[in-house]
């Protein structure tokens, strides 16, 4: 089965650097990979997802760049802020007819220091 | 978005008990739904595959008989704990797709704490 790795586990930055956070996955055949943040004891929220047939999409402050010859893909946010605190999960998954089976990465724990 | 309800958000039960966790897509219909748990400072761990008018699919290692799934209808899919154990406290988190394309919405999560 797919499996997905995912680091740093903790990252602190400064209010306004910017953070990466990076994931490799197993499965070659995974086409979905969506990133979601999670806030203690709140459900995941997706922010950015990107497909197999994209290299790199960007919302506002926040980007995933896909690398599928290497089978990893990346989280760039920008002009971080305090509400970017929270822990981000990096996911992938091969889009069927029958549902999407997420498998998540082991998370990373953001900090925006003032 | 669409919206996914899980009820209830927190249950107390007493070891041996079971419990039951309903989840709901409120504003679409979802054939499949998937049923995930999260330990504390850990990941999501997918648990089983909830499948209208058929048997759920369980990951491996996960018990079918101790985590029971009914996939009712198009719009709620269930999660029973049976006697429930202290490692079993952990919090329960459904997903649904509303469409094939692919984007999960889940649940609010239940915690579940057993004594």
């Amino acid at each position: 089965g797919e499996n997905v790795e995912q680091h740093p586990s903790t990252l602190s930055v400064q209010e306004g650097d910017s953070a990466v956070i990076k994931c490799t996955y197993s499965d070659s055949a995974s086409n979905y990979f969506p990133w979601y943040k999670q806030e203690l004891g709140k459900r995941p929220q997706l922010i950015i997802d990107i497909r197999s047939n994209v290299g790199e999409k960007k919302d506002q402050r926040i980007a995933v760049t896909l690398n599928k010859t290497a089978k990893h893909f990346s989280l760039h946010i920008t002009e971080t802020q305090p509400e970017d605190s929270a822990v981000y999960f990096c996911a992938a998954s091969i889009l069927t007819g029958g549902g999407n089976k997420l498998t998540f990465g082991t998370g990373t724990q953001l900090k925006v220091e003032l | 978005g669409a919206v996914v309800s899980q009820h209830p958000s927190w249950v107390i039960c007493k070891s041996g008990t079971s419990v039951k966790i309903e989840c709901r897509s409120l504003d679409f219909q979802a054939t499949t739904m998937f049923w995930y748990r999260q330990f504390p400072k850990q990941s999501l761990m997918l648990m089983a595959t909830s499948n209208e008018g058929s048997k759920a699919t369980y990951e491996q290692g996960v018990e079918k008989d101790k985590f029971l799934i009914n996939h009712a209808s198009l719009t709620l899919s269930t999660l029973t704990v049976t006697s429930a154990h202290p490692e079993d406290s952990s919090f329960y988190i459904c997903s649904a797709p509303p469409t094939q394309s692919g984007e999960l919405f889940f649940g609010e999560g239940s915690r579940l704490t057993v004594l």
